[in-house]
């Protein structure tokens, strides 16, 4: 149990376009999701953190016109990269957090998704 | 959150040798820890936790290693097999703190097990 998916796992797109990717939890509802941004050999980044039917809370630093969140249902979550550059170029990863399962502690991580922008 | 060490030390052991991981995590007020393991291209993976008022927890072949006096965690492994390599990073959580921004990560480090 507690599968969390990610889709597309990569994604190559030219400078300026807009990329979305998304977060699903398989097998839990997660009423919070989050967002990480993982450099190479560096550990992840918290972005930002999505609540189901509310507004995203965004970490200091990261431009909240430029990621946008949407947590529409408690299975998805979405994160679009709008005017893509290359210095966006990275490993972009979403867990969630099962409260229902008593495990709140516990955050789920997807497979990540590999973004490269030319 | 913000996270420590921009930069991954690599600790290389012998198939069969037993691995140590260490992490120094930042915030004393920490209620919960957590061990992940992440493999090229792939999220972190879950592998043990502990909670703060324990100073050691056993897993299948994982130990892990509380001292709060130093703010340090480890990782303990017995008899490294290949399938180990991977980078590990410890995380803490804050819990009540904030609904959203409850894990940090910690800087990770990468294991190599040499056959």
């Amino acid at each position: 149990g507690a599968v969390v998916s990610q889709h597309p796992s990569w994604v190559i797109c030219k400078s300026g376009t807009s990329v979305k990717i998304e977060c699903r939890s398989l097998d839990f509802q997660a009423t919070t999701m989050f967002w990480y941004r993982q450099f190479p050999k560096q550990s992840l980044m918290l972005m930002a953190t999505s609540n189901e039917g509310s507004k995203a809370t965004y970490e200091q630093g990261v431009e909240k016109d430029k990621f946008l969140i949407n947590h529409a249902s408690l299975t998805l979550s979405t994160l679009t990269v709008t005017s893509a550059h290359p210095e966006d170029s990275s490993f972009y990863i979403c867990s969630a957090r099962d409260f229902a399962g008593g495990r709140m502690n516990e955050q789920f991580f997807g497979p990540g998704t590999r973004l490269t922008v030319l | 959150g913000e996270s420590v060490g921009l930069h991954l030390p690599t600790l290389s052991v012998q198939e069969g040798d037993n691995s140590i991981i260490n992490c120094a995590y930042s915030n004393s007020a920490s209620d919960y820890f957590i061990w992940y393991k992440q493999e090229s291209g792939k999220g972190p993976q879950f592998i043990i936790d502990i909670r703060s008022n324990m100073d050691k927890r056993q897993g299948q072949r994982v130990t892990v290693l509380l001292n709060k006096t130093v703010k340090h965690l480890s990782l303990q492994i017995a008899a490294t097999q290949p399938g180990d390599s991977a980078v590990y990073f410890c995380a803490e959580i804050l819990i009540g703190y904030n609904a959203g921004n409850m894990l940090t990560f910690g800087g990770g480090t990468r294991l190599m097990v040499k056959p």
